[in-house]
Order: structure tokens, then sequence, then C-alpha cells
């Protein structure tokens, strides 16, 4: 059974630009989660999406960061335009069901320049 | 609210030697506690895991027991190999429904021959 994927694996933009992230979670999970981690801080809870639903998207910075699962499956995390501060690990996880084990994938490094 | 404070790092043991990385949590109701681990290049593997007061998760070697009177779940080996070089999170998730993760910021282990 095939993992979590992201594509790519690293992402170097300058500032102003628009970045694309993607994620494709494990087949039948309905449950999908993007997090983030700054440089040697903690990692932070982005959104969560059930299906194609947005459950819970609190922890998304601010308006320059749009996050999709048409149709529930592969999800995409849009930064536009970028800046410096956004620069940092983004994983995306997911799970069958709420409240069980989430499995995260290998991360997408992106450095804004 | 829901935090997690983790034992700064870098953390560097010889073989063999016995390793804690401390781990204390912050949180409202009755979270599950978690640690995971990345090894280079890979994602976020679940180690081990205590839903209730208490509990030891176990996996690999590595233990850990949650302790709600010291709001703690201190990870340990007594034996670390060098195959265990790897950053390590600690991690919780308070259980309310949307079971979104709160990470430590990460220590990161080496172990030399």
């Amino acid at each position: 059974e095939a993992g979590v994927t992201q594509f790519p694996s690293h992402s170097v933009i300058e500032k102003g630009q628009t970045v694309t992230l993607r994620c494709d979670p494990i087949s039948g999970h309905d449950n999908l989660y993007w997090y983030r981690r700054v440089m040697g801080k903690e990692i932070k809870f982005l959104l969560h999406f059930v299906k194609e639903s947005k459950q819970d998207e609190s922890g998304m910075p601010n308006n320059r960061f749009l996050a999709e699962r048409t149709g529930g499956t592969y999800s995409t995390l849009k930064v536009q335009p970028a800046e410096l501060e956004d620069s940092g690990v983004y994983f995306c996880a997911s799970s069958q069901d709420m409240l069980v084990e989430q499995y995260f994938g290998p991360g997408t490094r992106l450095t804004v320049t | 609210g829901n935090s997690v404070t983790q034992m700064e790092g870098p953390v560097t043991l010889s073989e063999e030697a016995f390793l804690t990385i401390n781990c204390t949590y912050t949180a409202t109701g009755y979270p599950s506690l978690f640690w995971y681990v990345q090894y280079p290049g890979e994602g976020l593997q679940l180690l081990l895991k205590a839903t209730k007061a208490d509990d030891k998760g176990s996996n690999k070697g590595f233990e850990a027991t949650y302790r709600k009177e010291t709001t703690s779940f201190h990870l340990e080996k007594g034996s670390v190999q060098v195959s265990d070089s790897a950053v390590y999170f600690c991690a919780l998730s308070d259980q309310t429904g949307a079971n979104n993760l709160f990470f430590g910021t990460g220590t990161r282990l080496t172990v030399i021959p």
C-alpha cells in the first residue's frame, strides 16, 4: 500500500511568486491534514479536510494560503503571493477516521528568497 | 490551550548509552500523547502512543509513560543504536473531535559508534 506522497520535495521561489504544493493521501483515507514546521520551531496544524470539506482551517496563517481537495482525493495548498516567513517544511497527513493514527508524508521544503 | 514543551537538542550519545528526551504538556481535557520520529529523508512516523493516564507506550525498545500528575510523557531507551539517529517529536491530540495534533519543537538525536 502506497503511503502519503507529497510533491514537490523541495521548492525554491522568490518573494511574491506563487507556489502550489500537492498531497496524495493513502487511498481510502477521508481525513487529510496539513501541518507546517517553520525553521527550528514546532510543527503546527494548518487545516483538516474530511473528504472534500474543510473541517477545521483555524491554523491557516492568513488569506494568502488556499487549500483545496476537489473530489476528496488529493489536496493542494497554494501560497500566493509567497512571503519570506512562509519558508518551512509543509507536511501532509491522512487517516481513515478521526481519533486514529495519522500517517505523514515526507514533507515539502519551501524556501522563499 | 494545548501545547507541548520538549527538551531542546541536539542530543549526541554514544552507542549503547541510555536516552531520555523530556516532554511535558498543557492540555484541556484528557489528551492522547504521542512520540513521532523522523529519520533522515523520510516523513514522520508514529513511534508510540498512550491514550490515558498511566498507560505506557512502547516500540522498538523505546518507552514512554503517560504521567497525568506531572503532565509528562518522557521518551526513554535503555541502549541506543546508530540507527536511532533521527528527530523525535512529542505530540498530543486533545480528542475533542478534530484530532489535530499539537507538536513540540523536536529533538535531534545523533548516536555515534
